[in-house]
């Protein structure tokens, strides 16, 4: 596609559901990137893919988040048991490959939990 | 781990004027430091970047600067414009680090009329 697109773009969901964010990278991007943003605040990594391996999940908060990827392509970032900490908007980032190339991000989800 | 600080959180200047945003770094293995300008409720949009082997790098009425030694870089926009007023985040990476980016706490610029 033109960019990367994430969905859905808000979720409102109660303390203690699940939830499953979806990132669509741009189109032969081999590496892929989930951010996390909270109000006011600057990003922070959570977890880096390269195709269908993830190399680096130094940033996932706890085990009550995991992501994956299939097909080299779309990648689903999943919180489970969601508490109010977790209220953020979560960005993907996707660039052709690792190494020294600009990571292009998404619109992001706006991640409401009550 | 990489731990990048970013300097003022806020700035305010009239239009036309200049806009001077700094970051430091923490870990001297970093190698490419990319700035992005974040509208609000929008994507973070990659607005130029330099890597460690040069010192500056200039885009119209961008431009970054880089002192390896000092571990600090910063962003100058000349003349700028209402449409500048956004969120800029620096950020930086170390290599071998799976291409991860650390960015810093982001400056709210305010260009007024």
């Amino acid at each position: 596609g033109a960019g990367v697109s994430q969905s859905p773009s808000n979720k409102v969901t109660e303390k203690g559901k699940d939830v499953e964010l979806r990132c669509d990278p741009i189109s032969g991007h081999t590496a892929l990137y989930w951010y996390r943003q909270s109000l006011g605040q600057g990003l922070e990594f959570l977890i880096y893919f390269q195709g269908n391996s993830a190399p680096d999940k130094s940033g996932l908060p706890s085990d009550r988040f995991s992501a994956e990827r299939t097909g080299g392509s779309v990648s689903t970032l999943t919180i489970q048991r969601t508490q109010q900490e977790d209220s953020a908007v979560y960005l993907c980032a996707s660039s052709p490959r690792q190494g020294e190339q600009p990571q292009h991000f998404g619109d992001g989800t706006r991640l409401s939990i009550l | 781990g990489e731990n990048v600080e970013q300097h003022p959180s806020t700035l305010s200047v009239q239009e036309g004027d200049s806009a001077v945003i700094k970051c430091t770094y923490s870990d001297s293995a970093s190698n490419y430091f990319p700035w992005y300008k974040q509208e609000l409720g929008k994507r973070p949009q990659l607005i130029i970047d330099i890597r460690s082997n040069v010192g500056e790098k200039k885009d119209q009425r961008i431009a970054v600067t880089l002192n390896k030694t000092a571990k600090h870089f910063s962003l100058h926009i000349t003349e700028t414009q209402p449409e500048d007023s956004a969120v800029y985040f620096c950020a930086a990476r170390v290599t071998g680090t799976a291409s991860k980016l650390t960015f810093g706490t982001g400056t709210r610029l305010q260009v007024t009329l």
